[in-house]
Parts: C-alpha cells; structure tokens; sequence
C-alpha cells in the first residue's frame, strides 16, 4: 500500500544552519506531494506541494523537489530560525480509489537553539 | 475569514461517556476528514467524507462515529466502545479533488478518565 518514510528525528540545529528532512515515498502512480507543519498544540499547516516529477514546492524559505527516480521529497532550508521549531510531516495522495486522502509519514520534530 | 473550526480546544470526559467533537468548516470544501494524533506519531486517518450524507472508514474506525449532513459540518463522536480515546483529534477538508490538499483545523485534545 502507499507509504511515507520520513527520517527519524529529532533533529537539532543552531541557528542559522542548513536543514534538510528527508522522505521517501511508495512509488504507487504519480502522487501529489506535500509538507505539513505543526507548532504545538496547533493544527497541521501546509507549508509546501508539488503536484509532478521535477517540480519544486517553496515557501517561506523552505524547499522540496519532487524526485521521481529516487522517490523523495526531501525538505531542506539554507538557515534555520528558532521560530521554525516545530514538527514537520510529509505527504503523499493516496492511490487507487482513495481519491483526495492523504498519507502521512511520521513526522520530524525540529529544535532550533539560538 | 474562511477557515476550518474546531470545538472545544480541551475536553475532558469520564469513562464510559460518549462524546462528540464539533468541526465547521466555510470554505465551500466538499471533503472532510477526522485524523487522530498520539504523542510521537503521525496522523491516523479515523472517517472521511467525500460528500454530504456520504462517509466511509479510515485506517482506525473502529469505537468511533461521524455524520454528514450538512456540507460545512462533520462532527466526530467517540464512543464507550473506543479503547483508548485520549488522543489529539483533527479535522481537516479539502476540495474533493486533485490537488488533494488538505486544510486543518486547531485540534480537540480529549481526554478521558
């Protein structure tokens, strides 16, 4: 079935260093592609999306291409803010008949330190 | 301002009750879904609904039931029957189509004692 595999966290970082969260996804059809984050207590936000191969989602100097050869998705930024602490999931569409659900991956809780 | 609802931000129920958990959404999406989130876990997908009147089961249904009787409304009630209700519940919507985007909701943090 569809899956999402996302590098175990946490991940710790200082302040403006680089960021990269990696994801691999089961190559079931040519999903849509997403990354969600999550500050705690709150609700999941959509932070990026790429709907086909090659295509790069960006926002808010965030980054991920849709790698279609090595099936990832992986998010990275070039520095990293205290505020960008939060949990970072990954997504695929789901297949088949699951028209417009989504499948998560784990989730990768970030820490930044001044 | 358009957005996707969720009420009350904490609750807190004795064993045995059953409880429902309100989600309302303005933002003319025609799909709807309830998620589920443990510490340390992803998102687990409990029902989802296409469209009005219509739902199915997710991946962790079971204790658990929803209504769709209105488009912009798709409450969640967990039930006696749920082993371990105390959870992180999310509800999110999308457009129903592709791109399959979804937009959350704050969250209901239940817990049950």
């Amino acid at each position: 079935g569809d899956s999402v595999t996302q590098m175990e966290g946490p991940v710790t970082l200082s302040e403006e260093a680089f960021l990269t969260i990696n994801c691999t996804y089961t190559a079931t059809g040519y999903p849509s592609l997403f990354w969600y984050v999550q500050y705690p207590g709150e609700g999941l936000q959509l932070l990026l999306k790429a709907t086909k191969a090659d295509d790069k989602g960006s926002n808010k100097g965030f980054e991920a291409t849709y790698r279609k050869e090595t099936t990832s998705f992986h998010l990275e930024k070039g520095s990293v803010q205290v505020s960008d602490s939060a949990v970072y999931f990954c997504a695929r569409e789901a297949g088949g008949t699951s028209y417009g659900k989504l499948t998560f991956g784990q989730g990768t809780i970030l820490t930044v330190h001044p | 301002d358009g957005g996707i609802t969720q009420s009350p931000k904490y609750l807190f129920r004795k064993e045995g009750q059953n409880v429902t958990l309100s989600c309302e959404q303005n933002l003319n999406h025609d799909a709807m879904y309830w998620y589920r989130q443990d510490p340390g876990q992803g998102l687990r997908l409990i029902y989802y609904s296409q469209i009005v009147n219509d739902f199915q089961k997710g991946d962790i249904a079971e204790g658990y039931s929803v209504s769709r009787e209105k488009k912009e409304s798709f409450p969640l009630t967990v039930t006696s029957a749920q082993k371990n209700p105390t959870a992180f519940y999310l509800c999110a919507s999308s457009i129903g189509g592709q791109p399959a985007e979804q937009y959350f909701g704050p969250g209901t943090r239940l817990t049950v004692t």
